[in-house]
């Protein structure tokens, strides 16, 4: 099955500096990698999304790259706010299930 | 739009009780609904696959006959704790995800989760 591994666990920017978090897996019949936030407590919210035919996809400060090549894809904020903090994860699909990485805590200071 | 109703959001409740959560749509039909457990600090752990109209898909080491699935129409998906002990307790969530089409994969939308404490 597929294995989803996300790094770092944690990270502390300072605000307005850029945040990376990156993710690999292991299926490459895998096609389809979201990335959600989740703040302390509530639901786990779609924030950006790519899929296997498409290198990079940018929305205001957040993109998403994608090297199917290598099975790798990351989550780029820029100028990181405050309210950017929370738990990230990334997930891999294959058109069935959802499989997501551990989570990076990410910890913007004002 | 996608948006996902789960309720209840907290329980509290005895040992031995049975516990039944409900997963709701509300302007998409589901054909898949999937639900998770996530514990303190820790990822989503995928506990089954639920399909409209078929038997769910439980992942390894999850016991079907303690946590009922019932996905009986394309925006109701229930899980049922049954006889609940202080080892259930656990952030439960659920999702929903509209068919692949076209568009190919869709992706989940969450509902708010429930928080099951059993004394």
């Amino acid at each position: 099955g597929e294995n989803v591994e996300q790094h770092p666990s944690t990270l502390s920017v300072q605000e307005g500096d850029s945040a990376v978090i990156k993710c690999t897996y292991s299926d490459s019949a895998s096609n389809y990698f979201p990335w959600y936030k989740q703040e302390l407590g509530k639901r786990p919210q779609l924030i950006i999304d790519i899929r296997s035919n498409v290198g990079e996809k940018k929305d205001q400060r957040i993109a998403v790259t994608l090297n199917k090549t290598a099975k790798h894809f990351s989550l780029h904020i820029t100028e990181t706010q405050p309210e950017d903090s929370a738990v990230y994860f990334c997930a891999a699909s294959n058109f069935n299930k959802f499989y997501f990485g551990s989570g990076t805590k990410l910890n913007v200071k004002p | 739009g996608a948006v996902v109703s789960q309720h209840p959001s907290r329980v509290i409740c005895k040992s031995g009780t049975s516990v039944k959560i409900e997963c709701r749509s509300l302007d998409f039909q589901a054909t898949t609904m999937f639900w998770y457990r996530q514990f303190p600090k820790q990822s989503l752990m995928l506990m089954a696959t639920s399909n409209e109209g078929s038997k769910a898909t439980y992942e390894q080491g999850v016991e079907k006959d303690k946590f009922l699935i019932n996905h009986a129409s394309l925006t109701l998906s229930t899980l049922t704790v049954t006889s609940a002990h202080p080892e259930d307790s656990s952030f439960y969530i659920c999702s929903a995800r509209a068919p692949s089409g076209t568009l190919g994969n869709q992706p989940q939308h969450f509902g708010d989760g429930t928080r099951l404490s059993i004394l």
